[in-house]
């Protein structure tokens, strides 16, 4: 199974500041990666698929980019509702994984 | 607007049974794959199994695989999830989630609210 390696577990910080999540894959899985993000006793919402594409209705201060096997999600300026959990996901090869979750928490 | 709600869900003993339904809307259902993805108490998320449009093709993640069956009625938008031999770390939070095609690899653009399934003695 193709492993999806998060970091930092945990991320404390205020309103306003830039914030990057980053997913490391086990073995290429090309683009096929997307970002979600959960709120206590929510649904995950997807955010942004293959790698970058932000999706409709999603605010242009998130954004994905990539490095080989590394990715990244980046919040320019954190908002109030982005303190939640984010979790990586590849859709290269079956099973389908996630990363272990990013918390984003209040500084 | 999407809407999946799924149904089912409880409390079983350890090699029990469930049935996990959820019905869609909003959408043209036949279009779309399939998955449910589950979340175990205070965990990360786990994809669980897919089926495709027309419920010819599926797959399942190895810790269901042969105890988990997946399947779909196109005319009532429904998809179902039946679970057999059910074990204690089968408890979890289970989503039903569509992919935004037919078919093949993709990611999950909608969720349902999420059903509970409690397995314990």
């Amino acid at each position: 199974d193709i492993q999806m390696t998060q970091s930092p577990s945990t991320l404390s910080a205020s309103v306003g500041d830039r914030v990057t999540i980053t997913c490391r894959a086990s073995e290429s899985i090309r683009g096929w990666l997307a970002w979600y993000r959960q709120t206590p006793g929510r649904a995950p919402k997807l955010l942004i698929s293959d790698v970058s594409n932000l999706q409709s209705g999603v605010p242009s201060r998130f954004s994905g980019s990539a490095s080989g096997t590394d990715f990244t999600l980046t919040i320019s300026s954190l908002q109030p509702d982005d303190f939640a959990t984010y979790y990586c996901q590849q859709y290269s090869t079956y099973p389908w994984t996630f990363g272990q979750g990013t918390k984003v928490e209040i500084k | 607007e999407v809407r999946l709600l799924e149904s089912g869900g409880g409390f079983v003993q350890p090699g029990g049974s469930l049935i996990l339904s959820c019905a869609a809307s909003g959408f043209a259902f036949n279009n779309y794959a399939m998955s449910w993805v589950r979340q175990a108490p205070g965990k990360g998320l786990e994809w669980v199994s897919v089926i495709s449009g027309s419920g010819g093709n599926t797959n399942y993640a190895d810790s269901v695989k042969g105890r988990f069956t997946i399947s779909r009625d196109n005319f009532n938008s429904i998809v179902s999830l039946e679970m057999n031999d059910l074990r204690v770390d089968d408890t979890a939070i289970y989503y039903c989630a569509k992919h935004p095609y037919f078919g093949g690899n993709s990611y999950f653009d909608d969720w349902g609210q999420g059903i509970l399934v409690t397995v314990s003695s």
